[in-house]
């Protein structure tokens, strides 16, 4: 069964970091290109980032690049976010979620961390 | 960037209905839209991939067709637990973008 479990969500100070983890079980960590999708509180979803099962290629939302960077760990199967800068409007669930191999469809999601920014 | 437009925003339908969900695409997606379910306090789930694959478990009540620029998801029969918010999603393009959602509310 496969399995995603976030954690680092936090409540920050504008300007502040945090740092956010996935523990992947269930599959072949490194086959599988993973993501980051946010979902700010009453609204919908925004993808953020996204990572190759290599590691060999990241890509990022416009609203977050240059403060937030994607990383993984196949050898302990973990996806992170490393945040910084962070504004009000980063207040958000962030979600680890999994695309088919090969690029495919979004198929698997977390329960989510919520992250707040607020002074 | 694909601009992913839902109609209508909120749908009022009774149990046993059919519910017909929009989605369009600024621009061709080909047939790389994907349909989730979202649920009060719950992450989304994976309905429908490639415009018109039902995901692993998901009942034959829910169906997706199109390709390119419009696409539908169809509820044949509205069960209880479908009262949801519906959002589509292409991974066509970077960005990956997902449409702004209908709610399928009890009328």
């Amino acid at each position: 069964e496969v399995q995603l479990l976030e954690s680092g969500g936090d409540l920050v100070q504008p300007g502040g970091s945090l740092r956010l983890s996935c523990a992947a079980s269930g599959f072949t960590f490194n086959n599988y290109p993973m993501n980051w999708v946010r979902q700010a509180p009453g609204k919908g979803l925004e993808w953020v980032s996204s990572i190759g099962g290599s590691d060999e290629s990241t890509y990022y939302a416009d609203s977050v690049k240059g403060r937030f960077t994607i990383s993984r760990d196949n050898s302990k199967n973990t996806l992170y976010l490393q945040m910084n800068s962070l504004r009000a409007d980063d207040t958000a669930v962030y979600y680890c979620v999994r695309r088919g191999s090969g690029w495919g469809p979004i198929d698997y999601w977390g329960q989510g961390t919520l992250v707040t920014v607020s002074s | 960037e694909i601009v992913l437009t839902q109609s209508p925003a909120t749908l009022s339908l009774s149990p046993g209905e059919r519910a017909t969900l929009s989605c369009r695409a600024s621009q061709s997606v080909r047939s790389l839209l994907a349909w989730y379910q979202q649920k009060p306090g719950q992450a989304p789930r994976l309905l429908i991939y490639d415009a018109s694959n039902r995901a692993t478990g998901i009942p034959a009540r829910f169906s997706g067709s199109g390709s390119g620029t419009d696409f539908t998801l169809t509820i044949s029969g509205l069960e209880p637990e479908d009262f949801a918010v519906y959002y589509c999603q292409q991974r066509s393009s970077w960005p990956l973008t997902f449409g702004g959602g209908t709610k399928v509310e009890i009328k």
